[in-house]
């Protein structure tokens, strides 16, 4: 199965510096990488997303970047605040299983 | 509407007990999830309905059942609750081959005692 892998456990940066995860997959039928979002006691919330024919995605502060060849993708929080602070999941999707396979996530704090 | 909703949002039940949780979305979405969410890990896969076929994982198959009477909604049954049970119950939607990310509830929060 599906094996998905965040880089990054914890990372802190200060407010107004950017913040990037990496997640490396291995599953070739993987063609659709959402990241979420999850805040202290809530459920999951969609961030962004990347589709398998392009390597790059911005959606105001948020790029998410995508090497197939690799098997990995990246998000990067530009112009950091504290509300971004929370956990951060990526999730390779397969589109024919109907799949989405998380990796650990990633705990970001941001520092005023 | 377009929100998945899951009732309760929160739930204790005792050891050996039955527990049954509720999700429901009127967005004609053709797969509902069921995740298992813990502190500090990831979200597990418990089961999924693409339409009427459900799909177990094979680790949790026999612990978890589920049932979709129609489109819009899908429980998930937990026979006798132990407490290892105790978690984040995630029910989440999509229309599979669409490439759009699967839409979360806001979770049912099971403490077993």
């Amino acid at each position: 199965g599906e094996k998905v892998e965040q880089h990054e456990s914890t990372l802190s940066v200060r407010e107004g510096d950017s913040a990037v995860i990496n997640c490396t997959y291995t599953d070739t039928a993987s063609s659709y990488f959402p990241w979420y979002k999850q805040e202290a006691g809530k459920s999951l919330h969609f961030v962004i997303d990347i589709r398998s024919n392009v390597d790059r995605k911005q959606s105001q502060r948020l790029i998410v970047l995508l090497d197939k060849k690799a098997k990995r993708f990246s998000l990067h929080i530009t112009a950091t605040q504290p509300e971004d602070s929370a956990i951060y999941f990526c999730a390779p999707y397969n589109t024919n299983t109907g799949k989405l396979t998380f990796g650990d996530g990633t705990v970001l704090t941001v520092k005023p | 509407d377009t929100t998945v909703k899951q009732n309760p949002r929160y739930k204790l039940a005792r050891v050996g007990k039955p527990v049954n949780l509720i999700c429901s979305q009127t967005m004609n979405h053709d797969t509902m999830y069921w995740y298992q969410k813990k502190p500090n890990q990831a979200p597990k896969l418990l089961l999924f309905y693409y339409d009427k076929i459900l799909n177990r994982e094979a680790d949790t198959f026999e612990k978890f059942q589920s049932s979709r009477p129609n489109n819009s909604f899908c429980s998930l049954y937990i026979g006798s609750a132990g407490l290892e049970y105790s978690a984040m119950y995630l029910c989440a939607s999509s229309r599979v081959g669409y490439n759009q990310a699967p839409l979360f509830g806001e979770g049912t929060r099971l403490s077993v005692l």
